[in-house]
């Protein structure tokens, strides 16, 4: 099964700046890989899909890097906002198309 | 549309007790499931089902059940509550679009078990 790491400390970064967190995975290279925001006491929301034919998918402030021989994949927010604090999940498929699995998420404190 | 909704929303339950949460979804989704989440833990599948009348588990099923006798609906049931099933429950769907799976998550049901 695939074991994905992503950077269990919270990021705090000040506003302005662009931040970059992290998803690594350690077994076999995913056909694609998806990134998730999470708000406290809510369910996570889709952001982001990239395929493994991508290296770069962009939306609005957004852009995810997909480097399938570091097995690694970047997801960055640039100009960012205090409205983008949030814990922020890569997922990954496993068994097939039918499900996925979700790394626990990092943490993400833009400071004003 | 109201997206993927899930009742109830907080459950207080005590060790032994029974009962079911239910997840509706209006989106025509294939695709259900129930995960759990719990610090430090991330999301984990509990059982999921790709379409009416399936279901099929997932990394952590033991001591639930599913059903899904309708395509909108999923439901999770726990027989017998223990102190360990306390956590935050979710459901999500997604369609059966291959290579765009993203899902569609519920507001969340937080179960505590005494």
């Amino acid at each position: 099964s695939q074991k994905i790491e992503q950077n269990s400390e919270a990021l705090n970064i000040q506003e302005g700046k662009t931040a970059t967190l992290t998803c690594n995975y350690t077994n076999y290279s995913p056909a694609y890989l998806q990134w998730y925001r999470q708000d406290p006491g809510r369910g996570p929301v889709f952001l982001l899909l990239i395929r493994e034919n991508e290296k770069e998918k962009r939306k609005e402030r957004l852009k995810v890097t997909f480097d399938t021989t570091l097995k690694q994949s970047l997801f960055h927010i640039t100009a960012s906002q205090p409205a983008d604090s949030a814990t922020y999940l890569c997922a990954l498929p496993s068994g097939g198309y039918q499900k996925v699995t979700f790394g626990t998420g990092t943490k993400l404190q833009v400071i004003p | 549309n109201a997206g993927v909704t899930q009742t109830p929303k907080f459950r207080v339950l005590k060790t032994g007790q029974s009962m079911t949460l239910l997840c509706a979804q209006d989106m025509n989704h294939e695709y259900m499931y129930w995960y759990r989440q719990d610090p430090g833990m991330g999301l984990r599948l509990i059982h999921y089902s790709v379409g009416e009348g399936t279901t099929a588990k997932g990394e952590v099923p033991d001591g639930y059940n599913v059903s899904r006798l309708k395509k909108q609906n999923f439901l999770l049931g726990l027989e017998s509550a223990a102190p360990s099933q306390t956590s935050v429950y979710f459901c999500a769907s997604s369609g059966q679009e291959r290579g765009r799976d993203e899902q569609y998550f519920g507001p969340g049901t937080r179960l505590t078990v005494t």
